[in-house]
């Protein structure tokens, strides 16, 4: 069964405190690998896919990374408006998206 | 750009009632998936379409049935609602049947049973 896992559950940084968010998964056949960021009440909004190990995708402060088992979401110098839960999901056999619980990040001023 | 619309927003019903929820692609978006969210949960897939065919199924219980119509737009008719159908439903559009790229979420229909 394919599994999506990330963590922290939470993470809190200060303004311009860089860090990262992990997303471990185990499907049989990987697709495509999603980032999303849904702020409260609303629904996942697009961020970036990854295809292959290896590959690489930035935006703004964000950068997204990909392995064989796992991905990165890179936030450099995070501002107040970054604040929201960041979602990874999968796309194995079929079409449909597998989530993984979501990190939600505060970032303080 | 045009993104997913759905509706209601907001939709408040008592238990044992009837609800449907609507869902309008992206222009030229052939498949269409309807996720459930509950409170501080990740989105579960319930269903999808494609090309108005259903093309997977998930955790959708008995009493929900979902259609695709010819102009692409979906609904998701739920019956005998229980408390614990109370959650945000989002509906989300991808083009080219799905296969190897992206969906976009509508910003979701929050049910309350009462």
């Amino acid at each position: 069964e394919d599994q999506v896992t990330q963590s922290p559950e939470a993470l809190r940084l200060q303004e311009g405190e860089s860090s990262s968010l992990n997303c471990s998964y185990t499907v049989s056949g990987l697709r495509g690998l999603f980032w999303y960021r849904q702020d409260p009440g609303k629904g996942p909004e697009f961020l970036f896919t990854l295809y292959s190990a290896g590959e690489e995708k930035e935006k703004e402060r964000l950068k997204a990374t990909l392995t064989k088992k796992e991905s990165f979401l890179h936030i450099t110098a995070p501002k107040p408006e970054d604040s929201a839960t960041y979602l990874c999901a999968v796309q194995a056999s079929g079409n449909k998206l597998v989530f993984g619980a979501g990190t939600i990040l505060r970032v303080k001023s | 750009a045009a993104g997913v619309i759905q509706s209601p927003r907001h939709l408040i019903k008592e238990k044992r009632e009837t609800a449907t929820l609507k869902c309008y692609p992206i222009p030229r978006h052939d498949t269409v998936y309807w996720y459930q969210q509950g409170p501080g949960q990740d989105p579960q897939f319930l269903i999808s379409f494609y090309e108005k065919m259903q093309s997977d199924k998930g955790s959708i219980p008995d009493r929900f049935s979902a259609q695709q119509f010819s102009d692409y737009h979906s609904e998701l008719n739920m019956s005998s609602l229980e408390l614990g159908d109370s959650a945000l439903y989002f509906c989300a559009s991808s083009p080219l049947g799905g296969r190897d790229t992206e969906a976009f979420f509508g910003q979701g229909t929050r049910l309350t049973v009462v």
